[in-house]
């Protein structure tokens, strides 16, 4: 079974720095691949950054370019999100993702997917 | 960036009714349109990829369908398990960007 899970989420002042991991299990890791997509409680999606199966591809959202930085460890299967000059709209559920399509060189090819999703880590950014 | 709208944004509606969801791109996208399933609570779950292809886990009474900017979600019989909030996601081009969502609740 694939499995994601996340962890690092909590409260955390403005304009300070946090740090998630997602530990992925069941795949080939270095296969695919992997997300951060974000979720405002109560609110809709919003995909935040993406990186491909040997981290020589990176993409992120406008909202969080140049603050956040995607990352990963495939030797410990793990992806990273490193979250600087963190705002109160960054307050969110964080869910890491996997990519649908094997070895894509792109972070986000035409026709890929999110499958599995974390069962998220929520991030509260307020004084 | 690709914008992704959905309607209605709520329904409330009855075990065994059939229920339509649509998704509307403001470009083309081919047949490019993911519909991901989320209950309260929990992770999104993909339901379906490339417009009409069902994952494993889902039921036939969902199904998927359009091409170009209009797209639908069907569930034929609704069950009580299918009262969720849907999001279609378009995967034509990058930044991936998601609908606002449909919310499906019990009439």
């Amino acid at each position: 079974e694939e499995k994601l899970v996340e962890s690092g989420g909590g409260l955390v002042q403005p304009g300070r720095s946090l740090r998630l991991s997602c530990a992925a299990s069941g795949f080939t890791f270095d296969d695919y691949a992997m997300h951060w997509v974000r979720q405002v409680p109560g609110k809709g999606l919003e995909w935040v950054a993406g990186i491909n199966w040997n981290s020589g591809s990176v993409a992120y959202a406008d909202s969080v370019k140049g603050r956040f930085t995607i990352s990963r460890d495939n030797a410990k299967n793990s992806l990273y999100l490193q979250m600087n000059t963190l705002r109160p709209e960054d307050t969110a559920f964080y869910y890491c993702a996997k990519s649908g399509l094997y070895a894509s060189g792109s972070p986000f090819p035409s026709g890929d997917w999110f499958d599995p999703w974390g069962q998220g880590s929520l991030v509260t950014v307020s004084s | 960036d690709i914008q992704m709208t959905q309607s209605p944004s709520s329904l409330s509606a009855s075990v065994g009714d059939r229920v339509t969801l649509t998704c509307r791109a403001s470009q083309t996208i081919s047949s490019f349109l993911n519909w991901y399933q989320q209950k309260p609570g929990k992770a999104p779950k993909l339901l379906i990829s490339g417009t009409s292809s069902l994952q494993s886990w889902v039921p036939p009474r969902f199904s998927g369908s359009g091409s170009g900017k209009d797209f639908t979600l069907t569930i034929s019989s609704l069950q009580p398990e299918d009262f969720a909030t849907y999001y279609c996601q378009q995967s034509y081009s990058s930044p991936p960007v998601f609908g606002p969502g449909t919310k499906v609740d019990l009439k």
